[in-house]
């Protein structure tokens, strides 16, 4: 089993539309965890952190599930500029490492 | 406020030449700095990382190589690229638990 495993899609959403992914992670005793946005051909940027009791940004809401070990990003009313590729990444425990994984495709359509 | 510096933005380099690739942080010390690798339409890969002055935690047994010479910097280096060395090369810090990466550095070695 991967570290982090995330659908790879692509998601295809007509704009407006809310739209979710999901996220496991293997090692139970992870403590930290984010959602990172990629543009294509650009750097990761940091989305939202992900707490134990959920987080909102605007338009974009995280939350944690440690009993079974996913982390789920919703995204409401999409715009043509969510259109990215979003990473789950995971604290490896012990370690100053962190494990990312390969990214979901979303692409909002006009 | 902190900013991550890489250079150069785009390289070209033939199978068998030597690479260093530079990343400086600003406006913090003591950072934990983070080298990945970024093949085409692939997930990030951790090289190496390194938590202070001269150490260096080796991910990927390759041909590269990983030097913190000063604190707010960290080289990437190869003394002969191979055709698989091509990639979006990333340099990333730490600060409260969140990674920012810095615009990364894209290579192709031909």
């Amino acid at each position: 089993r991967k570290e982090v495993e995330q659908d790879p899609g692509p998601f295809n959403v007509p704009e407006g539309a809310t739209v979710a992914f999901n996220c496991t992670y293997s090692n139970s005793a992870s403590q930290s965890f984010f959602w990172y946005r990629q543009d294509c051909r650009k750097e990761p940027k940091l989305l939202m952190s992900v707490y134990s009791s959920g987080n909102e940004d605007g338009r974009f809401t995280a939350q944690l599930n440690r009993a079974s070990q996913y982390i789920s990003l919703l995204i409401r009313d999409s715009k043509l500029s969510d259109s990215a590729t979003y990473l789950c990444v995971v604290n490896s425990p012990g370690t100053y490492k962190y494990i990312f994984g390969t990214g979901t495709r979303l692409k909002v359509l006009a | 406020s902190q900013t991550i510096h890489q250079w150069p933005a785009t390289l070209v380099q033939p199978v068998g030449s030597p690479l260093s690739l530079e990343c400086t942080v600003e406006g913090t010390s003591n950072p934990n700095l983070y080298w990945y690798r970024q093949a085409a339409g692939r997930g990030l890969q951790l090289l190496f990382y390194s938590v202070g002055i001269g150490q260096i935690s080796s991910e990927v047994p390759q041909n590269l190589s990983a030097s913190r010479p000063q604190d707010r910097q960290f080289i990437l280096s190869s003394k002969k690229l191979l055709l698989s060395d091509s990639g979006f090369y990333l340099c990333a810090w730490i600060s409260s638990y969140e990674q920012y990466f810095g615009p990364g550095t894209r290579l192709t070695v031909t």
